[in-house]
């Protein structure tokens, strides 16, 4: 079946630097959504991305989806202590369900 | 926006016994519900669908007899982890969908079996 995996598995970074996790299929992505899980809560919608190439910005984030629509990135600029928790990418594939990827856990260090 | 709850929040049980968990949709109609399964810094893990009215559908692995969901209304579903033992503790987390392109999270149930 179809495997959604993310890189890096964690990050450590010192706050002001930048972040980037990837996000990588075995398949076609029918359409990307991210995500984000801050410590002991839920995922909360961050964007959805449709079309191929597509960038969308939203403040100091930034998501890309790649041209052969097999991948998918996520770049945070500037982090802050805020950015902590753990980002995921999912699939909404063409048999109607979400396929989550392994997400990429963010430490930010004052 | 949407709002979704869970209950309980939090449930510590002992091995052999059922636990049901809620799923609500407060300010819109779920046509679809996902049941999700959260181990510890471990992604989501899809369980399965329910749409209102009709059998969920489960995931590949998933055991039916033990995790029974129900999905009654169009703002409710139900999942009963039947028989629990210590290997089902984890973090179950409901979302619900109107449109199946955008699903809204319930804040998640933390179930711990002794």
């Amino acid at each position: 079946g179809q495997q959604v995996m993310q890189i890096p598995q964690y990050q450590h970074v010192q706050e002001g630097e930048d972040f980037t996790t990837y996000c990588n299929s075995s398949t076609t992505l029918s359409n990307i959504q991210w995500y984000k899980q801050r410590p002991g809560g839920h995922p909360v919608f961050l964007i959805q991305l449709v079309k191929s190439g597509e960038v969308k910005k939203q403040k100091r984030l930034t998501f890309q989806f790649g041209e052969a629509k097999k991948n998918s990135s996520l770049h945070i600029t500037a982090t802050q202590t805020t950015d902590v928790g753990t980002y995921f990418c999912a699939d909404f594939s063409g048999t109607y369900k979400y396929i989550f990827g392994t997400g990429t856990r963010l430490k930010v260090l004052a | 926006g949407a709002v979704v709850s869970q209950h309980p929040s939090r449930v510590i049980c002992k091995s052999g016994t059922s636990v049901k968990i809620e799923c609500r949709s407060l300010d819109f109609q779920a046509t679809t519900m996902f049941w999700y399964r959260q181990f510890p810094k471990q992604s989501l893990m899809l369980m399965a669908t329910s749409n209102e009215g009709s059998k969920a559908t489960y995931e590949q692995g998933v055991e039916k007899d033990k995790f029974l969901i129900n999905h009654a209304s169009l703002t409710l579903s139900t999942l009963t982890v039947t028989s629990a033992h210590p290997e089902d503790s984890s973090f179950y987390i409901c979302s619900a969908s109107s449109r199946l392109e955008t699903q809204y999270f319930g804040p998640g149930t933390r179930l711990l079996v002794l």
